[in-house]
Formats: structure tokens, sequence, C-alpha cells
């Protein structure tokens, strides 16, 4: 059973087109949901943490939002700079593992 | 400032050879762990540790062994390598477990393994 589900897989943007990427979760108690960006090649970097339904988080034109049930990755205005991976992680509140879901590829045509 | 290292890079092995993963972090992070990543699965984690001296079976721990005698190192070590494991390996490390406020996992930058 999947605990993290990540919708679109793949997202084709023209530069400046804003959009959203989901990241939907099953856990039974959420003691936090990160985002992650992945480059091709490259590990994971880490970009925001969310801890409790209502909490946003932004950093240049990346805004995320938590429910509690999803959250949701805001792109406004992208540039071509931003294309790449984009995954989400939950780790339950009494375990210590990491859930992460498959991605959205996400492609900013200039 | 160093962060996750792993080594190597890439690595070709044959059916059956086995081989050790290296990585270590010096953020003296207690929590570590690897993952594997594949095409259309996402990151699948193997093994991971709490501290020096502990740890615990991932989803998918078939054909892995791990260690942790120490804070910074966390080798994985593939017993007979198959096929199957040709994979792109990530070890990753958080400066929180149990039941505190989590800190986020930082990533090595992969380890791209052929098991032909």
């Amino acid at each position: 059973e999947d605990q993290v589900t990540q919708s679109p897989e793949a997202l084709r943007l023209q530069e400046g087109e804003s959009s959203s990427l989901n990241c939907s979760y099953t856990v039974s108690g959420l003691r936090g949901l990160f985002w992650y960006r992945q480059d091709p090649g490259k590990g994971p970097e880490f970009l925001f943490t969310l801890y409790s339904a209502g909490e946003e988080k932004e950093k240049e034109r990346l805004k995320a939002t938590l429910t509690k049930k999803e959250s949701f990755l805001h792109i406004t205005a992208p540039k071509p700079e931003d294309s790449a991976t984009y995954l989400c992680a939950v780790q339950e509140r009494w375990g210590e593992q990491f859930y992460f879901g498959t991605g959205t590829s996400l492609t900013v045509i200039p | 400032n160093a962060g996750v290292t792993q080594t190597p890079k890439f690595q070709v092995l044959k059916t059956g050879q086995s081989m050790t993963l290296q990585c270590a972090q010096d953020m003296n992070h207690e929590y570590m762990s690897w993952y594997r990543q594949d095409p259309g699965m996402g990151l699948r984690l193997i093994h991971y540790s709490v501290g020096a001296g502990i740890t615990d079976q991932g989803e998918v721990p078939n054909g892995y062994n791990v260690s942790r005698s120490t804070t910074e190192d966390f080798p994985l070590r593939l017993l007979s390598a198959a096929p199957s494991q040709t994979s792109v390996y990530f070890c990753a490390s958080s400066r929180e477990t149990g039941t505190g406020d989590t800190g986020e996992l930082f990533f090595g930058e992969g380890s791209r393994l052929t098991v032909l």
C-alpha cells in the first residue's frame, strides 16, 4: 500500500507558466512532510519541511503547502533552471522511516 | 563541509561477486540510511541505523548487509550480486530520531551499480 502518491508523473511548462505539483499521503500520523529537488545524476536536495496542516513555506519561485491529506508544491513563473524531478517524502509520527513518492519530472521550456 | 560522501560513484560487477558501498557523513548525524532508486519505483529503503551499533531493515533488505561501528560510517555490503541489484544507491543521514522534532535527510551523490 502506497503511503505517498505524487501527481502528475511528468509536467511540461512554458517559461512563466505557473502550476502546482501534488503529493497525497496516507500515514496515520504525520511527523513531517518533505520536498526535495533531484537533478539528473545527483542526489536529492532538500527544499522544505512541513509539520502541520495549514503550514506554508516559500523559497524563491517555490511555495509548499500542507493539508491533512496532501501537500502542494506551487511553482510561480518557472524558469528553465527549475527543470528537475521533485520528490515528496513523509515520516510517520511514531516511526523513523521516510517514505518517498515516485516524483514529478518537471520540464520548463524557454 | 563535505556532508554525505559515497564511494564508488560507479561500479560494474559480475553475478555472484560481492562488494561494499561506502558512506561517510561529517555532520554528527545519528540516523543513516541506504536507498535504492529504480525507474518508476522511487526511492526504496534498504537498511537504516539510528545510532552506532543499531541497524534495522527497510522495505527491500534481501541481499544486502549493513553495520554501524561508528557514528560517521555506514557501509552497505552486497553479499552475492544479482542483476536485480542493478540500481542507483543513495546514502542519506538525518540529525534526529525518536520522538523529537524531525530533521530532513541529507543525501550523497549516489553510487551507480551495474550487475552483469
